[in-house]
């Protein structure tokens, strides 16, 4: 099965700290996401990527950065966190152009910036 | 982009089967029809997609209207372990731009009871 992984499940910080969230998948995909999720906003796109040193911007890209330097590495960058990045943070990736694929989660990552 | 609505929430009794419905009165030809579900405190998951015929796995399986404008979800035998967020997405298999973005709505919450 492929597979989603990203670094913390937990992470506390400071605001106005350097955070930095990763995200590696072990299948050889072109196409990384990072969403956030917070509750009565549901999931939004913040970032992707459809190859390595490419990067697009999602709904919600201000306050964050994106760092795609190997295919299967995804890195989401907080450059100063604040309080209102507290929140639910999902890694995802596919595979191709078309819609037809499905997508792979990974499972989460809880930031609560302090 | 084509949009979904979906109940907000659902209850069914254990070991019988629930159907979860999704309106999608503006698809567009191009659009393929995708199920996700989202357990508590995990990432979302793949659930089963399909175009214009009806489709069958290992979850579920989904019914696709004739004219495309509505489809059901389909769980045989619901189980404790299937209560989560349903979500019912389309993606444009006709271009490129978007990318294979993936565009979340709110979901149906589905209730397990014993």
């Amino acid at each position: 099965d492929v597979k989603v992984t990203q670094s913390s499940r937990y992470l506390v910080k400071r605001t106005g700290e350097k955070v930095f969230l990763e995200c590696v998948q072990d299948m050889d995909h072109e196409n990384m996401f990072w969403y956030r999720q917070d509750p009565g906003l549901g999931l939004r796109l913040i970032y992707f990527s459809y190859d390595v040193k490419m990067k697009e911007k999602g709904d919600i890209p201000e306050g964050y950065s994106v760092s795609r330097e190997k295919k299967e590495r995804f890195s989401l960058i907080l450059e100063s966190a604040s309080t209102n990045q507290t929140s639910m943070y999902l890694c995802a990736s596919s595979y191709g152009q078309r819609g037809a694929r499905g997508y792979t989660f990974g499972s989460g990552t809880r930031l609560t910036v302090v | 982009d084509a949009k979904t609505t979906q109940p907000n929430s659902m209850e069914s009794n254990e070991e019988e089967p629930v159907h979860l419905p999704c309106n999608h009165s503006t698809i567009s030809g191009t659009d393929y029809i995708h199920w996700y579900r989202q357990l508590p405190s995990q990432g979302p998951e793949y659930v089963i997609h399909g175009l214009t015929s009806n489709v069958n796995n290992r979850m579920a399986s989904l019914a696709i209207a004739e004219d495309r404008k509505s489809s059901t979800l389909i769980l045989h035998r619901a189980t404790l372990r299937d209560a989560a967020v349903y979500y019912c997405i389309l993606r444009d298999a006709s271009t490129t731009d978007s990318w294979g973005k993936l565009q979340f709505g709110a979901g149906t919450q589905v209730v397990v009871t014993p």
